[in-house]
């Protein structure tokens, strides 16, 4: 397997844009897990789906930021306007059902908003 | 809810020196301990875990031991070396937590030669 794949790598945007991130999960893995780390914040668990079911979206900034996950194999991020402080990289992770399992995550999308 | 606190960084240390990062946490049920580190330009990948009390996880020469009593997974290593520069995070996932992995805010690692 490739890992877990998202895209693009980098996304430089205008504020007020919409911007959409895309995850490719591992096949098989039935947890998903959007992040989002800046140098003030950490890393911030945006929201969390289990077999394609949104189950924890607490951390979701605010309405500006939706997430969906269609089918298994594919997850998006959606920030609608965006804003200078979005400016962050976002991670996507997935793994197995089960507290104990890894977590396995992508390379990670620098968003830049100017 | 749950929550994981680790030391303040930056760390800097000398390579061959030993290294302790601090990791304690907060959970309502027991939960699953991991490490992940993050080196530069990547995302994070697991370096150990552990799964019940008293549990040792070991990767790499790094250590980490489950201890309920003081709800602490703090990281060791006995002699650091200039790869192991880095940004490390501790973990944990919690069946009454549904599962999400909730991490400490990362502490940042620099060796010097």
């Amino acid at each position: 397997d490739a890992g877990v794949i998202q895209s693009p790598r980098h996304e430089v945007t205008e504020m007020g844009q919409e911007v959409t991130l895309r995850c490719k999960p591992i096949s098989g893995h039935n947890s998903l897990f959007w992040y989002r780390q800046t140098m003030m914040r950490g890393l911030e668990l945006l929201i969390y789906f289990n077999n394609n079911v949104p189950i924890d979206d607490s951390g979701m900034p605010e309405d500006r930021f939706s997430a969906k996950m269609p089918n298994a194999s594919f997850s998006t991020l959606k920030i609608q306007p965006s804003e200078p402080r979005d400016s962050a990289v976002y991670f996507c992770a997935s793994r197995e059902t089960g507290v104990n399992t890894e977590a396995f995550f992508g390379q990670g999308t620098r968003l830049t908003v100017v | 809810g749950d929550s994981v606190t680790q030391m303040e960084g930056p760390v800097t240390l000398s390579e061959e020196a030993f290294l302790t990062i601090n990791c304690t946490y907060t959970a309502t049920g027991y939960p699953s301990l991991f490490w992940y580190v993050q080196y530069p330009g990547e995302g994070l990948q697991l370096l150990l875990k552990a799964t019940k009390a008293d549990d040792k996880g070991s990767n790499k020469g790094f250590e980490a031991t489950y201890r309920k009593e003081t709800t602490s997974f703090h990281l060791e290593k006995g002699s650091v070396q200039v790869s192991d520069s880095a940004v490390y995070f501790c973990a944990l996932s919690d069946l009454q937590g549904a599962q999400k992995l909730v991490f400490g805010q990362g502490t940042r690692l620099t060796i010097n030669p």
